[in-house]
């Protein structure tokens, strides 16, 4: 089945680094890819479209100098959260989209990043 | 515009009684409607889709789902619950024009009492 992986899976780092999640389709090309926020204890939020070869569309309310996102290949998309700060602190799902023909609307999931800022 | 309702923030039953999360929604255009489960820490693994087909679907682990346009429902069961089962679920809606843009329930944390 489509895989999709996240890395990495936990990190620790310092107010006011800069740390960068990666998304990676490991059977399947996707143009378009995904990132959602989540609190603990609630749904996910999505945060951003992420398409291959242009620009990302965010959601309302979600700083695009905060949260780059990098979609450079047809597999991969990276969201690097810029000067991070103790509120960022989340975890962070990707999903992706077949866009081969085997397309079936579904979306497929990593596993996640958790992300806890000091 | 989309919506999706989980109805209950918490279910509690026994393991072996039968499992009920209920979901609604709100779709302007024919849904494609999902239901996920996630475990502590992990990503979201998809329990069933459904896509207009049978309105009623059969998933994973024992799980169904049925579609009924007239109440905007799309319930999640199980005959009999197992401690596994312990986890958080989320009813998702989506429609295939455009983006393919999942709108996420709140989420139904299910708790098995052995």
């Amino acid at each position: 089945g489509a895989v999709v992986s996240q890395h990495p899976s936990w990190v620790i780092c310092k107010s006011g680094t800069s740390v960068k999640i990666e998304c990676r389709s490991l059977d399947f090309q996707a143009t378009t890819m995904f990132w959602y926020r989540q609190f603990p204890k609630q749904s996910l939020m999505l945060m951003a479209t992420s398409n291959e070869g242009s620009k990302a569309t965010y959601e309302q309310g979600v700083e695009k100098d905060k949260f780059l996102i990098n979609h450079a290949s047809l597999t991969l998309s990276t969201l690097t959260v810029t000067s991070a700060h103790p509120e960022d602190s989340s975890f962070y799902i990707c999903s992706a989209r077949d866009s081969s023909g085997r397309d079936t609307g579904e979306l497929f999931f990593g596993e996640g990043s958790r992300l806890t800022v000091l | 515009a989309q919506s999706v309702t989980q109805l209950d923030s918490h279910v509690s039953v026994s393991e072996g009684t039968p499992v009920l999360l209920r979901c609604n929604y709100s779709s302007s255009y024919s849904p494609s409607l999902f239901w996920y489960v996630q475990h502590p820490n992990k990503g979201l693994q998809l329990l069933l889709k459904y896509t207009s087909a049978a309105t009623l679907v059969k998933g994973i682990n024992g799980f169904e789902a049925e579609f009924k346009k007239s109440e905007t429902s799309f319930h999640l069961t199980k005959p009999s619950a197992h401690m596994s089962d312990a986890a958080e679920y989320f009813c998702v809606v989506s429609h295939s024009s455009g983006t393919y843009k999942y709108i996420f329930g709140t989420g139904t944390r299910l708790k098995v009492l052995a």
